[in-house]
């Protein structure tokens, strides 16, 4: 089972909305990530988890804020979004043993900010 | 600056014939390279990985060969199908960190 799941699979808010995205798997990896893609472009890193702790941040803006509560679930905390932040939202998952390094991907989740 | 260059930004291939996808990158520590498929609006799927001490990897119809001299990897797709359009990112690890291409959009027609 290589499974990511995401939700809600499509997200409408305000820009003085809060709303959180969240992400889980249950392949016992314990690396995970966020990335942005914006139509037509590759995946932009946001966040990097290991072993629950945050260890990069890719200088993302305060408004986009990460939690990890446990070793399966991955929340991405959304406030005072803008317009441009509107995107397709991916989780993914890496085991962090051995020398294997393929990411999981999720769905996403396809983000309108209005 | 981009490390992992994808130079064809789409491809249009017969069904049945090969399509052959290629990407370069500039960072000699890359150790492991990694091709993903992604449809509109979806999530990327993992198709297929190398690691820099091989330099042919297949799986069924997906076969990634890697030129380390050359800092060139390709991904050949025999035979085509239609179901097989698609953006390929091609993709090469550095630490817990993906450098994607920016994507070769291949098209199989019947």
């Amino acid at each position: 089972d290589t499974e990511v799941t995401q939700t809600p699979k499509h997200l409408v808010m305000g820009m003085t909305n809060k709303k959180s995205l969240k992400c889980e798997q249950h392949m016992g990896h314990r690396a995970m990530y966020w990335y942005k893609q914006k139509a037509k472009k590759p995946p932009e890193l946001m966040f990097v988890y290991s072993y629950e702790k945050l260890s990069i941040n890719e200088s993302v803006p305060s408004r986009f804020s990460p939690e990890c509560p446990n070793s399966s679930l991955l929340n991405l905390h959304l406030h005072a979004l803008q317009p441009e932040d509107s995107a397709l939202y991916l989780c993914a998952s890496r085991v962090t043993t051995g020398d294997a390094y393929e990411q999981y991907f999720g769905p996403g989740t396809r983000l309108t900010v209005t | 600056d981009q490390q992992v260059k994808q130079n064809s930004p789409s491809l249009s291939v017969q069904e049945g014939r090969i399509s052959i996808l290629n990407c370069d990158y500039t960072n000699s520590m890359f150790d492991y390279f990694l091709w993903y498929k992604k449809y509109p609006a979806e999530g990327p799927t993992f198709l297929i990985s190398i690691s820099s001490i091989k330099d042919k990897n297949e799986d069924g119809r997906f076969t990634v060969f890697l030129n380390k001299s050359a800092k060139h990897l390709s991904l050949h797709i025999v035979p085509s199908q239609p179901g097989d359009s698609a953006v390929y990112f091609c993709a090469a690890n550095s630490g817990y960190a993906l450098n994607f291409g920016k994507g070769t959009s291949l098209l199989v027609t019947p």
